[in-house]
């Protein structure tokens, strides 16, 4: 059964704080790794990584996956309040599971001015 | 305006009431899913299509079914709601079928006594 770890489950930081946040991961037949940021409604897709060792960066969030070790961190530098949020990993696979999603629990980021 | 549409937004239901949840979208996109998220488990996939007439099930499909019989429709079906289905329910859609650019519902909040 596929499996998605994220860690840690809730962080509180101020603003102007770095954080990481992490992702390990099994599954048969890795296709891709997902990143989602949820506030108060649905979630909104950040990154998909399906290389390893390659950083996809967008402003002061970015991410790379390492499939060597089954994982995937997203960096946030200069957090801002806006950041505050719940977010969320998800894996998805080839062959027979091909479609399904397997999220993790999802970290909940609280930044304080 | 592209979205994805899900009605109700809000529903209060008794155990063992038959109810539908709608989706909609109005972006032809081939792949559509249904999630549910409660505290501390993130998101879970219910069922997936890939096309219509096509679906498959996702990690907890217990409970629910799904059909596609038009490429714009995706109706989540409980045939005998159980408290244990009281949830957050979100449908979401993508272009092909590949899951990262997942356009996501306002979702739906089933509360079943």
């Amino acid at each position: 059964e596929d499996k998605v770890v994220q860690s840690p489950l809730s962080l509180v930081v101020h603003e102007g704080d770095t954080v990481t946040l992490n992702c390990s991961y099994e599954v048969t037949n890795f296709r891709s790794l997902l990143w989602y940021k949820q506030e108060k409604k649905a979630p909104t897709f950040l990154f998909m990584l399906t290389s390893s060792g390659i950083e996809k960066k967008s402003g002061r969030l970015s991410s790379i996956l390492d499939k060597k070790e089954l994982f995937s961190i997203l960096n946030i530098t200069a957090t801002q309040t806006g950041d505050s949020a719940v977010y969320l990993c998800a894996v998805e696979a080839w062959g027979t599971s091909y479609g399904k999603l397997t999220f993790g629990q999802g970290t909940i980021l609280t930044v304080h001015p | 305006e592209a979205q994805v549409t899900q009605n109700p937004r809000y529903l209060i239901t008794v155990t063992g009431k038959k109810l539908t949840v709608t989706c909609s979208q109005n972006m032809n996109h081939e792949y559509m899913s249904w999630y549910r998220q409660d505290p501390g488990l993130g998101l879970r996939q219910i069922y997936y299509s890939m096309n219509v007439e096509v679906t498959d099930k996702g990690d907890v499909p217990e409970g629910y079914k799904v059909s596609r019989k038009e490429k714009r429709n995706f109706p989540l079906i409980l045939e005998s709601p159980s408290p244990n289905q009281t949830s957050l329910y979100f449908c979401a859609s993508s272009p092909r079928v590949t899951t990262y650019e997942q356009y996501f519902g306002p979702g739906t909040r089933l509360t079943v006594t």
